[in-house]
């Protein structure tokens, strides 16, 4: 089956460490996306990339990084840099940027 | 003025009611305009895209309003399992990205 995978599905980090999460799709989409989401907030985007090897800032890029080092994977890491990182995050890819997007299941990330 | 302003409700209405929710939208140069469906904890999930036309798809109606610059869905005979959170998404013109709206809150009663 075709789809967009993320883990974990929750994860827990301590004070001054990176995390890494997970998204891996094999719909052969060009474009992909990282997105937060806070209770009562709508969706924000943090990075994307429309193609391999390249990605650009979204709203709140700050205390995050990605690499697009193959078609099927954007892994998202969140920094040290990052005050505030506990939210749900949502991958999601789609054909030609900007337009239908499928989203992975989400992974919520917490503080110790 | 919000990009993309939804209500957020919550709406509460019986089985078999007819609901309607509205988006509007701030930018003129809009292009597409969407709706999604996100279950609580759950993925966003692609419900309708709305055309100028309208579009139906079963119980559910779209349609779009460029003069007065919103968009709508219509639900008929609501059943339980359409309680859920319905988010307006707008592409904002020319640099294709998309505005999400905060979602309108749904929850059908038995």
């Amino acid at each position: 089956d075709g789809g967009i995978t993320q883990s974990p599905k929750y994860l827990f980090r301590k004070e001054g460490q990176n995390v890494t999460l997970s998204c891996e799709q094999n719909l052969n989409h060009d474009a992909m996306y990282w997105y937060r989401q806070d209770p009562g907030q709508g969706l924000r985007l943090i990075y994307y990339s429309q193609i391999v090897n390249d990605f650009q800032k979204g709203d709140i890029a700050e205390g995050y990084s990605v690499s697009r080092e193959k078609k099927e994977s954007f892994p998202l890491t969140v920094t040290s840099a990052q005050k505030n990182p506990t939210a749900f995050y949502l991958c999601a890819s789609s054909m030609t940027g900007g337009e239908k997007l499928f989203f992975g299941s989400g992974t919520q990330l917490s503080v110790l | 003025r919000k990009e993309v302003e939804q209500d957020p409700g919550p709406f509460n209405v019986p089985e078999g009611a007819t609901v309607a929710f509205n988006c509007t939208y701030s930018n003129s140069a809009s292009q597409s305009f969407f709706w999604y469906r996100q279950d609580c904890r759950k993925e966003p999930k692609l419900l309708m895209s709305v055309y100028s036309s309208g579009n139906e798809d079963g119980r559910f109606t779209a349609q779009l309003n460029r003069a007065s610059q919103y968009i709508s869905l219509l639900i008929r005979d609501s059943k339980l399992s359409d309680s859920a959170t319905y988010l307006c998404v707008v592409n904002a013109g020319n640099n294709r990205k998309l505005i999400w709206g905060l979602g309108t809150s749904l929850a059908v009663n038995p």
